[in-house]
């Protein structure tokens, strides 16, 4: 069974600053990756997907992600944060044999400090 | 293009209590989820439609809860009867196809259980 780690609960960076959120995953095969954030009060927005191809994706709002296999790792990073960013960040795997699955890691609150 | 709809958005019952809440996926969309947030965890999901047929639901606690989707497009889930950890988010959300195609989340409902 796929599962994902996100070790950091929570993380406080300047605004202006870099960023980067931490994501291993464990999974037999080549998984599907993805990173959503989720503001106070809403559902989750998908920020960037990983299927194939370039290890390195880019995303919406200036994220991007980069694959590394031989590290099982999907971490997100900016390189320069917005105090709108605050919010809670999920990174997810998906079973590439299970319909659609996903399942997400328990989520690091990013604070933005102005 | 209207998101996915949820209502009630916030709601307490004591345990013991039934409790059902609604979702209206995006138009067009065949598959449609119900996850459950508990407080400081990722969305876990519960139960996976593909049109009107379940897919997945080999995670929802069936002597309480159930889910239905009987035309294929909205969608409801019940609780019956409610316990105290039952209190949680719980997200719908869809996707155009089964096989990851994004899925489009909605705002959820935050359920109370005391």
């Amino acid at each position: 069974a796929q599962s994902v780690t996100q070790p950091d609960i929570h993380i406080t960076v300047s605004e202006g600053a870099s960023l980067e959120l931490r994501c291993n995953y464990s999974y037999g095969a080549t998984p599907y990756l993805f990173w959503y954030v989720q503001s106070p009060g809403q559902g989750l927005q998908l920020l960037l997907k990983y299927f194939s191809g370039d290890t390195l994706v880019q995303g919406i709002k200036g994220f991007e992600a980069e694959f590394k296999r031989s590290q099982s790792s999907f971490n997100l990073r900016k390189p320069s944060v917005h105090w709108s960013d605050a919010a809670e960040y999920f990174c997810a795997v998906g079973a590439t044999g299970g319909g659609n699955k996903l399942t997400f890691g328990t989520g690091t609150q990013l604070k933005v400090e102005l | 293009e209207a998101g996915v709809a949820q209502s009630p958005r916030y709601k307490i019952i004591e345990k013991r209590q039934s409790v059902a809440f609604w979702c209206n996926p995006i138009s067009g969309h065949a598959t449609l989820y119900w996850y459950q947030q508990i407080l400081g965890q990722g969305p876990k999901l519960l139960i996976q439609f593909q049109n009107n047929g379940v897919v997945d639901d080999s995670q929802l606690p069936k002597d309480r809860f159930s889910a239905e989707r009987l035309k294929g497009v909205d969608s409801t889930l019940k609780i019956q009867p409610a316990k105290l950890e039952d209190s949680a988010v719980y997200l719908c959300a869809s996707s155009l196809r089964q096989t990851f195609y994004e899925q489009y989340f909605g705002p959820g409902t935050r359920l109370t259980v005391t």
